[in-house]
């Protein structure tokens, strides 16, 4: 079956710029994630989505960053007046339900020029 | 705060040796221990997911094992070939799923 998709696969932005980065879990994964790797370093959690219950934001760096979710399916997550150290890449996962394996999207790299 | 370390960062290894990663953690409050595969341009790839000391796991000529007492798992590659090349990530579990990564090993195998 189809796995998680990922668009763009690469965005290159001017820094002050907005981003939106989506992401289509796989089919009837209640659990969505988003995490990210800067250069250098290992990959941290940013969000998750968990069918119609509050998402945990607990890992968003900043007020710049928001993500949403319709449903159990689509997710997109945008970036407000990209900054430098933006530049990541980007990876969605989803999985069953909490606590199942998560299977990873391919990533967007972005660069903040 | 769970603080996920993982060694060496990089290894490089001619084809058909044996080789083997560290993970370690300062507790055992979490839910499950997670090894993923990352090649260059790929999706990560689930490889394992441990929950009970003790526990084993294998798949082909990897395997790996959990150790929650002394807060360590060790991943093992059994007869190295390039296709292995990779980085080999290590993640904690809590009970909401999200995912608390090492830094990563990366392997290189030689033909």
């Amino acid at each position: 079956g189809a796995g998680v998709s990922q668009s763009p696969s690469n965005k290159v932005t001017e820094k002050g710029k907005d981003v939106e980065l989506r992401c289509d879990p796989i089919s009837g994964h209640t659990a969505l994630y988003w995490y990210r790797q800067r250069l250098g370093q290992g990959l941290e959690f940013l969000i998750y989505f968990q069918g119609n219950s509050a998402p945990d934001k607990s890992g968003l760096p900043s007020d710049r960053f928001s993500a949403e979710r319709t449903g159990e399916s689509v997710s997109t997550l945008t970036i407000q007046r990209t900054q430098q150290e933006d530049s990541a890449v980007y990876l969605c996962a989803s999985s069953l339900d909490l606590r199942d394996t998560q299977y990873f999207g391919p990533g967007t790299r972005l660069t903040v020029l | 705060i769970l603080n996920v370390e993982q060694s060496p960062q990089s290894l490089h290894v001619q084809e058909g040796d044996s080789t083997n990663f560290t993970c370690s953690f300062p507790s055992s409050n979490f839910y499950a221990l997670h090894w993923y595969r990352w090649e260059t341009a790929k999706s990560p790839e689930a490889l394992f997911v441990m929950t009970l000391n003790g526990d084993e796991k294998k798949k082909g000529r990897i395997s790996a094992t959990l150790n929650t007492k002394e807060g360590y798992s060790y991943l093992y590659i059994k007869g190295s070939q390039p296709e292995d090349s990779a980085t080999y990530l290590c993640a904690l579990s809590s009970n909401t799923g999200k995912l608390i990564f090492g830094q990563g090993t990366t392997l290189q195998v030689k033909p």
